[in-house]
């Protein structure tokens, strides 16, 4: 039962590269969501997807897009990286918006 | 909008002794709480939730929170820790009534355990 994977677990760039963090969960939840953590700062809700088809803007969505490919897989796409980005990036999913959430082991990035 | 304030950034507790994390919610209905745990290059794993009801909670490795409307807290304890507890701790919110419930999290409380 893997529950929720990210790959890759670390990337480093180079300022105005692209690339795209992939996260598949395999509980059937409806809801996904992508975190980024910095340090003194928590966890900060980057985008999210209420359900198979929709996607909304959390707290810190500049410099992102995101993509509900199907129930499975969610990712998030940095277009154009910048230093700002380097942080952990956490995947999550719940059953619904009432449910907690369960984690990924996170991407370690870094942005040069 | 809602926020959660864990005041502690650091905390250290011998082994064997109790444990009290604090958390300080801002949020003028109902909240939904949490807890959650993340050793060190793992993601989070939930300890316990307070949805409704009876305001003391038992959560998984003998964690306990207590829900208190008049101080806006849920604060997290343990009677005996464990060397396995070190770790970061986060308190979470989400606000019903503001459409889709999103989680707002405190910025983490770090307990270190000396034996």
């Amino acid at each position: 039962n893997a529950g929720v994977t990210q790959t890759p677990k670390f990337q480093v760039l180079k300022t105005g590269q692209s690339m795209t963090l992939q996260c598949a969960q395999d509980m059937n939840h409806n809801s996904m969501y992508w975190y980024r953590q910095d340090p003194g700062m928590g966890l900060r809700l980057i985008y999210y997807s209420a359900s198979e088809g929709t996607t909304d803007k959390g707290e810190v969505p500049n410099g992102y897009n995101v993509s509900r490919l199907n129930k499975r897989e969610f990712s998030l796409r940095l277009e154009s990286a910048a230093p700002s980005q380097t942080s952990v990036y956490f995947c999550a999913s719940s059953e619904g918006q009432y449910s907690p959430l369960h984690f990924g082991n996170g991407t370690r990035l870094t942005v040069t | 909008a809602q926020s959660v304030t864990q005041p502690d950034i650091h905390i250290t507790v011998s082994e064997g002794a109790s444990l009290e994390l604090r958390c300080n919610y801002s949020y003028g209905a109902t909240p939904y709480l949490f807890w959650y745990v993340q050793s060190p290059g793992q993601g989070l794993q939930l300890l316990l939730k307070y949805f409704s009801g009876d305001t003391l909670v038992q959560g998984i490795k003998g964690f306990e929170a207590e829900f208190k409307r008049s101080q806006s807290s849920f604060n997290l304890r343990k009677p005996s820790v464990h060397w396995s507890d070190a770790a970061e701790y986060f308190c979470a919110v989400g606000a019903d009534g503001t459409g889709f419930q999103k989680l707002v999290f405190g910025t983490g409380t770090r307990l270190l355990v000396s034996p």
